[in-house]
């Protein structure tokens, strides 16, 4: 079935260094891939996402890229802060009110 | 800002009570959903609902219905709690845009 791998399942930067969390999605059909930033306590937040029709989306210190042949998009956050630490969800999704969920990377940024 | 709310942040329930969890959103959105969270399992999609008393199952609905009498409201039921319904519950609306915080239901 249609399914989205995410690596790592956990990630432990230095402050101030860059995070890379990395999604690959089975069904080449998704054109819509969000990222949920989830802070302890808190549902998931949208805090970026790209279509299938751009390679890459930047906003701040957050940017995503998107390789629809090998189908796989990652997540960058640049000169990370303590802030940051929190857990990470991708999504793939192909429209409708299909939406599959990585497993999600629990993200530690330390001072 | 949009505001999905959820009627309990934790619940403890024992197995074979009947369950309501009540999502409300402030926004006139026509779609909303009902996730559980589960560690290791990301989300996954119990059921949805596109419009006043309509609704369709996801990918996990066995033990679970829904209702959605008023467009606000989406409310989950879980007719006999089982432990293994032990989870996290988000609710949802506009597909995955807005989340609200959570309920977190332990069946004893």
């Amino acid at each position: 079935g249609e399914n989205v791998e995410q690596h790592p399942s956990t990630l432990s930067v230095q402050e101030g260094d860059s995070a890379v969390i990395k999604c690959t999605y089975s069904d080449s059909a998704s054109n819509y891939f969000p990222w949920y930033k989830q802070e302890l306590g808190k549902g998931p937040q949208l805090i970026i996402d790209i279509r299938s029709n751009v390679g890459e989306k930047k906003d701040q210190r957050i940017a995503v890229t998107l390789n629809k042949t090998a189908k796989h998009f990652s997540l960058h956050i640049t000169e990370t802060q303590p802030e940051d630490s929190a857990v990470y969800f991708c999504a793939a999704s192909k429209g409708g009110f299909k939406t599959i969920f990585g497993a999600g990377t629990r993200l530690f940024v330390k001072a | 800002d949009v505001k999905v709310t959820q009627s309990s942040r934790y619940l403890v329930k024992r197995t074979g009570e009947k369950v309501f969890l009540e999502c409300v959103q402030d926004m006139d959105h026509e779609n909303m959903f009902w996730y559980r969270q589960d560690p290791g399992l990301g989300l996954r999609l119990i059921y949805f609902s596109y419009d006043v008393k309509m609704k369709e199952k996801g990918d996990i609905p066995e033990g679970y219905s829904v209702s959605r009498e008023k467009k606000e409201r989406f409310s989950l039921i879980l007719e006999s709690a089982s432990t293994n319904q032990t989870s996290m519950y988000l609710c949802a609306s506009v597909e995955t845009q807005y989340f609200g915080p959570g309920t977190r239901l332990l069946v004893l």
